[in-house]
């Protein structure tokens, strides 16, 4: 079974820094990997999603990740953080191409912006 | 497209009484799955349909959840004589395709007293 983990519960970043969220996975063959974000009465919104292909993979909002198949990662960053940024982040993983929206999601981490 | 829709927002309910939520996912979606999000934690999947079938059901949908989607459209999740333990939020999200985008719900809060 697939499992996903991210270490940092917490993340405080002040406005204009560089972002680096870390996310790790175990899954047997070819993951399907996602990171979301979620703010406070919201639903969940997809930033990207790497299926195969180029490793550095460009979501919405200025966000990035690489997946690093050597050390089961899949890091999400942002150059420059807005105050918007401010939420929580989710990575996922999919056990196929069939159940690529049947996910198995990471803890999360709350991401909180200083002026 | 006008998102997904979840109903009610929010549900109080006391232990041992059924409750019933309703999803309409967007509109041409036939795709339709339901997580459950605990707090502190990211959300764990419960089930998913392909337009009214129900493919797949996870191990922590226990006999006291039921889930419909009758006519390929909205959908119900129901669970009978709640329990503390149930208190979570329930999260409705769709997509066109295995692979298509999933767009999420607000999600229906449940506290059970």
């Amino acid at each position: 079974a697939q499992s996903v983990t991210q270490p940092d519960i917490h993340i405080t970043v002040s406005e204009g820094a560089s972002l680096e969220l870390r996310c790790n996975y175990s899954y047997g063959a070819t993951p399907y990997l996602f990171w979301y974000v979620q703010s406070p009465g919201q639903g969940l919104q997809l930033l990207l999603k790497y299926f195969s292909g180029d490793t550095l993979v460009q979501g919405i909002k200025g966000f990035e990740a690489e997946f690093k198949r050597s050390q089961s990662s899949f890091n999400l960053r942002k150059p420059s953080v807005h105050w918007s940024d401010a939420a929580e982040y989710f990575c996922a993983v999919g056990a196929s191409e069939a159940a690529g929206n049947k996910l198995t999601f990471g803890g999360g981490t709350r991401v909180l912006v200083k002026p | 497209d006008t998102g997904v829709s979840q109903d009610p927002r929010h549900k109080i309910t006391k232990r041992g009484q059924n409750v019933t939520f309703r999803c309409d996912p967007i509109s041409e979606h036939n795709r339709l799955y339901w997580y459950r999000q605990t707090l502190g934690q990211g959300p764990e999947f419960l089930t998913y349909f392909q337009n009214e079938a129900q493919l797949e059901k996870s191990r922590l949908l226990s006999d006291r959840f039921s889930a419909e989607r009758p006519k390929g459209s909205f959908s119900t999740l129901e669970i009978q004589r709640t329990e503390q333990g149930d208190s979570a939020m329930y999260l409705c999200a769709s997509s066109l395709s295995s692979q298509g985008k999933l767009f999420f719900g607000s999600g229906t809060q449940l506290s059970v007293l």
